[in-house]
């Protein structure tokens, strides 16, 4: 396994701003990818994490939206830019460990993020 | 298109045993895997199966059926910690690794 931490745990923000949320692991990953999920609801993935190049985003999320960056294969962040009540939501960085278990991704503790 | 269904919500009493089914539809297939959340939490892996048959892992064993495309998840001597959420998930075809996941099926313990 690893451990996967992301800063901040939880934060509220008012309408118009925005958060970046940083994902770090204390392993090798191959992949990392981030996730969005309403409470009592299933995940939905936003982009996969690239290194080096830009990532690669899911139908119904934008670049300008969530801009992502992965500088290094340990490390990244997720912006959710002009924010706005419908962003609030609860915001998840995970990986897929180099040499892990297949279709095996483990998840940091997540980000609360209420907009007002 | 790639889905998986699973029952939105499961009742059991501590002690007992339950199992949380999963169906999926997919034109081609690697794996099953499942993950448990707990309220406020984040999802955590249990298990995965690519061949058919049962994965016992302590109270927990994972079976798969690939011929009826259908596996289930099977908590033996439930505790109230085992209230979760619990989620099936296949591997998006064509894909880096993503995985497409079911809705979740929600496991309330009745002591």
């Amino acid at each position: 396994s690893a451990v996967i931490s992301q800063k901040p745990s939880r934060d509220i923000c008012q309408r118009g701003t925005s958060l970046t949320i940083q994902c770090q692991v204390d392993s090798q990953v191959t992949m990392m990818f981030w996730y969005r999920q309403q409470p009592g609801q299933s995940l939905t993935l936003i982009a996969t994490a690239n290194q080096g190049s830009e990532a690669t985003y899911e139908s119904g999320f934008v670049i300008d939206k969530f801009p992502i960056s992965r500088p290094n294969l340990t490390f990244s962040t997720l912006t959710v830019s002009n924010m706005s009540p419908e962003d609030s939501s609860i915001y998840l960085c995970s990986v897929q460990l180099a040499g892990g278990p297949t279709d095996t991704q483990y998840f940091g503790p997540g980000t609360r993020l209420t907009v007002l | 298109g790639q889905s998986l269904e699973q029952p939105s919500e499961v009742t059991a009493v501590e002690g007992a045993i339950v199992q949380i089914n999963c169906t999926y539809q997919t034109s081609g297939f690697y794996g099953l895997s499942w993950y448990q959340q707990h309220d406020g939490g984040a999802p955590t892996f249990l298990s995965y199966n690519a061949l058919d048959g049962l994965e016992e892992t302590g109270r927990f064993s994972s079976f798969l059926s690939r011929s009826d495309s259908y596996g289930y998840l099977l908590l033996q001597e439930l505790q109230m910690k085992d209230s979760a959420s619990y989620f099936c998930a296949v591997r998006r075809l064509d894909s880096n690794y993503q995985l497409i996941w079911g809705a979740g099926t929600k496991l309330i313990i009745k002591p």
